[in-house]
């Protein structure tokens, strides 16, 4: 069975540039994360959902962060403009609907520049 | 929210030894996991134990949820198990975000 899918692996980008990352997650995973995992430090949160429902999206920066998951499967998370701060590793995790246990994807990590 | 807190943040081991990580939480949790992440960067799942003990070749975990820590278990180490171990904790069962803490860096040496 397939894992999570994310590319790119790696971003490098000047700041004020856009970025997308793509995520597919296991098949019949109907919930879907996205996290952000900074130098030295756990991931954290960034938005969940549920099919093609955002439902904990409360930690994402909404000036310059967006999101879509428009057929409940894949999904996209785009940050437009990037900023120095942004550089982090991104994760997206998935899990059965009424499921606990999540599994990760190999993320990616973005420096910008 | 809840809090999460590993314990040792660094740990170095000579190959063969034994440790054990410890994981603390703030509040009653539903979910909990113990992940490795490997030098790419990639979380590898090890256990789902919101309670109970566990066990998988050389790892094993316990988690008491009534006194809100988790331990695991690294038995005969190997340079392979070098990477960050992260406990992450969800308040609710089903479909919760997962607090992460700041994660144990176990070095193992030959």
């Amino acid at each position: 069975e397939a894992g999570v899918v994310q590319s790119p692996r790696y971003k490098i980008i000047e700041k004020k540039q856009p970025v997308a990352f793509w995520c597919n997650p296991i098949s019949g995973h109907n919930t879907l994360y996205w996290y952000r995992q900074n130098l030295g430090q756990g991931p954290e949160l960034l938005i969940r959902y549920e099919n093609e429902e955002a439902v904990d999206d409360s930690q994402l920066p909404k000036d310059r962060f967006s999101a879509e998951r428009l057929k409940g499967v894949d999904s996209t998370l785009k940050i437009q403009p990037a900023e120095l701060g942004d550089s982090a590793v991104y994760l997206c995790a998935s899990s059965l609907e009424g499921g606990d246990e999540q599994f990760f994807g190999p993320g990616t990590r973005l420096t910008v520049l | 929210g809840i809090q999460v807190e590993q314990s040792p943040p660094d740990l170095i081991l000579q190959e063969g030894a034994n440790s054990t990580l410890r994981c603390n939480f703030s509040d009653s949790v539903n979910n909990l996991q113990w992940f490795h992440q490997n030098p790419w960067g990639q979380l590898i799942n090890l256990f789902y134990i919101p309670s109970g003990t566990k066990q998988n070749g050389r790892l094993s975990a316990t988690t008491v949820a009534t006194e809100r820590y988790s331990l695991l278990y690294i038995s005969s180490s190997q340079t392979t198990d070098s990477g960050v171990y992260f406990c992450a904790v969800g308040e609710n069962s089903g479909n919760t975000p997962l607090v992460f803490g700041k994660g144990t860096r176990l070095s193992v040496i030959a």
